[in-house]
């Protein structure tokens, strides 16, 4: 079955640094790579999400890049904000089937 | 409705009782997820319903797991003879037909003492 790798499990940053979170995943018939963020006690959302049959997508100060070569895909946060501190989920899996969840990366944004 | 309903909220048992977790998903959303969060951890597949295909069952733990998802809608996990180590929070999950797009529930915490 698919599994997913991600890196780091924590990362600090500077307000108005970048972050970058990578994960990397092993069943080459996934096609669909979605994140997620969960903040403090809530339930995790939908922040953007890419499919196979692009390499990179933006929304705003978010990207995700996608090498399905290399079978790898990054989260990018550009222009952190203290709302952006929040622990982010990376996942894979078919357009229509299961999801397979990354360990995630616990991301804080210093003032 | 209008979300993903899950209940109980919370649920303290002893161990070696059983637990029954329940989640109402979005009406119309034909696909049905369950994981498991273990305190700081990540998200661990459990169970995937899709309309009436056989689950994928691939997750569940031990024999003591077993989920249910009765006329499409309503599903059930339940968890027999608990274990301190299944105190998690249980989070279920619904989409849409032709897209797997999560919309995640509040979650089941369940302490098992």
């Amino acid at each position: 079955g698919e599994n997913v790798e991600q890196h780091p499990s924590t990362l600090s940053v500077q307000e108005g640094d970048s972050a970058v979170i990578k994960c990397t995943y092993s069943d080459s018939a996934s096609n669909y790579f979605p994140w997620y963020k969960q903040e403090l006690g809530k339930r995790p959302q939908l922040i953007i999400d890419i499919r196979s049959n692009v390499g990179e997508k933006k929304d705003q100060r978010i990207a995700v890049t996608l090498n399905k070569t290399a079978k790898h895909f990054s989260l990018h946060i550009t222009e952190t904000q203290p709302e952006d501190s929040a622990v982010y989920f990376c996942a894979a899996g078919g357009s229509q089937g299961n999801l397979i969840f990354g360990k995630g990366t616990k991301l804080s944004v210093k003032p | 409705g209008a979300g993903v309903s899950q209940s109980p909220s919370n649920k303290v048992t002893e161990k070696g009782k059983d637990v029954e977790l329940r989640c109402d998903p979005i009406s119309g959303h034909t696909a049905l997820y369950w994981y498991r969060q273990s305190l700081g951890q990540g998200l661990e597949f459990l169970i995937y319903f899709q309309g009436n295909s056989a689950p994928d069952k691939s997750g569940l733990p031990s024999d003591r797991f077993s989920a249910e998802r009765t006329g499409g809608s309503v599903s059930t996990l339940t968890i027999q003879r608990t274990q301190q180590e299944d105190s998690a929070v249980y989070l279920c999950a619904s989409s849409r037909a032709g897209a797997n797009v999560l919309t995640f529930g509040a979650g089941s915490r369940l302490t098992v003492l």
